[in-house]
Parts: C-alpha cells; sequence; structure tokens
C-alpha cells in the first residue's frame, strides 16, 4: 500500500522567507505527483502536477521538485506572503491502481505572518 | 465556468439516520471520485465513477455506504445508519476522464457531524 509522509505537520515563519515542504513516498511506481492548497472550509486547489517522467514543475514562485527514485518531492515557496497560509497536500496516484485515484499526505499546515 | 459544486455544505445528524450528499461535477467530466478527510487524518479514496460506473469501490468502508451517479453527471452519496465516527468532510472530485494524467478539481466538500 501506497504510503505518503509529509514534513513537517507544520511550520510558521515570518514574511519574505523562502520554505521547503516536503513529500515522500513508498511506492515508486507512480503516474504523476501533485501539491494542492486548502485553506479553511474551502476544497482543494491543485498547485503543481508532475509526471512521472519529469523533474521539476514551477508556477509562479512556487517549485516543486521530483525524485521518483528515492521516493520524495519537494515544494519549495520563495518570498513567502501571509496570502500563502494554508494547507499544503501532497498526493501521489500509482501505476496498477484505479485511473486518477489519489493517495494523500496528512499535509504541512502554513502560517506565514506579517 | 463553474466548478464542482457540493451540498450540503454542512450537514448534523443523529446516530442511526441516513444521509445523502450529493455532488455536481464540472460539464464534461467522466471520471469522479469520492474522498472522506476526517479529523487530524489525510484524505482517504471511497469510490471512483467512470461515466455511471463505480469500477472501483475499494474505499468504501462498510456497507452501510453507497454511492451512486446519473446521467454521467450528479452523484449522490449516501451514508445509512450514521455513526459518529462517520463525522468528517466528504469532498468530490472529478477530471475529464480520458488520460492518466489530468487535474483533478476537487469541490468545497460537505462537512457531516453525526451526533
Amino acid at each position: 500500500k501506497q504510503e505518503v509522509t509529509q514534513i513537517p505537520a507544520a511550520l510558521s515563519v515570518p514574511e519574505g522567507e523562502n520554505l521547503v515542504l516536503n513529500c515522500s513516498f513508498t511506492d515508486s511506481a507512480i503516474y504523476n505527483l501533485q501539491w494542492f492548497r486548502q485553506d479553511p472550509g474551502k476544497g482543494l486547489t491543485s498547485l503543481l502536477l508532475i509526471q512521472s517522467s519529469q523533474r521539476e514543475q514551477t508556477s509562479g514562485r512556487l517549485n516543486a521538485s521530483l525524485d521518483k527514485s528515492s521516493g520524495r518531492s519537494t515544494l519549495y515557496i520563495a518570498a513567502s506572503q501571509p496570502g500563502d497560509s494554508a494547507t499544503y497536500l501532497c498526493a501521489v496516484s500509482i501505476r496498477g491502481s484505479t485511473l486518477g485515484r489519489l493517495y494523500f499526505g496528512r499535509g504541512t499546515q502554513l502560517t506565514v505572518w506579517p | 465556468g463553474a466548478g464542482v459544486s457540493q451540498s450540503p455544505s454542512n450537514k448534523v445528524t443523529e446516530k442511526g439516520k441516513d444521509v445523502e450528499l450529493r455532488c455536481d461535477p464540472i460539464s464534461g467530466h467522466t471520471a469522479l471520485y469520492w474522498y472522506r478527510q476526517s479529523l487530524g487524518q489525510g484524505l482517504e479514496f471511497l469510490i471512483y465513477f467512470q461515466g455511471n460506473s463505480a469500477p472501483d469501490k475499494s474505499g468504501l468502508p462498510s456497507d452501510r455506504f453507497s454511492a451512486e451517479r446519473t446521467g454521467g453527471s450528479v452523484s449522490t452519496l449516501t451514508i445509512q445508519r450514521t455513526q459518529q465516527e462517520d463525522s468528517a468532510v466528504y469532498l468530490c472530485a472529478s477530471s475529464l476522464g480520458v488520460g492518466k494524467v489530468e487535474t483533478q478539481y476537487f469541490g468545497p466538500g460537505t462537512r457531516l457531524l453525526v451526533l
């Protein structure tokens, strides 16, 4: 069974800092890895999707990397802002499993204070 | 355009009652997923629909849980004889359903509290 772990569980930083969120997964036979953002009382918003053949994806101040062989991904947030405060979830879809079925980590709760 | 919508947004019920949760996916999306997020837990997969068929129901926790989808669109998740451990946020997601690498779009969820 695929296990997805996210470290740290919570992170509190001052505005302007660059930060790294970590995700690890046990089964390297993945189709893709996604990073989501979840705001309180709201659903999930997809931030970045990395296919298994890719090494990284970038969107604005966000950069996600994937090392499939070691079962790790990192989400790098540059110049953090209070609006970045949310829970960040990592999820993978795996080969041999139902198409699109995602396995999620428990998330990193990020607080960026002014 | 409209995203995935879910209703009700909140539901409080008494133990033993039945509840129905509704999901309206994005128009044209053939794939639909239900997930559950319990307090302090990660999201766990419940069921997957492709069109009106459910090829993967393996995540349903017990036979009290069932789901259907009609017209390749709206889906209903039904929980019979609710228990307190059913309290959670139930999230629905949809995607085009035509490829192996697709972004899933999530609804805002239904928060269920069983007293």
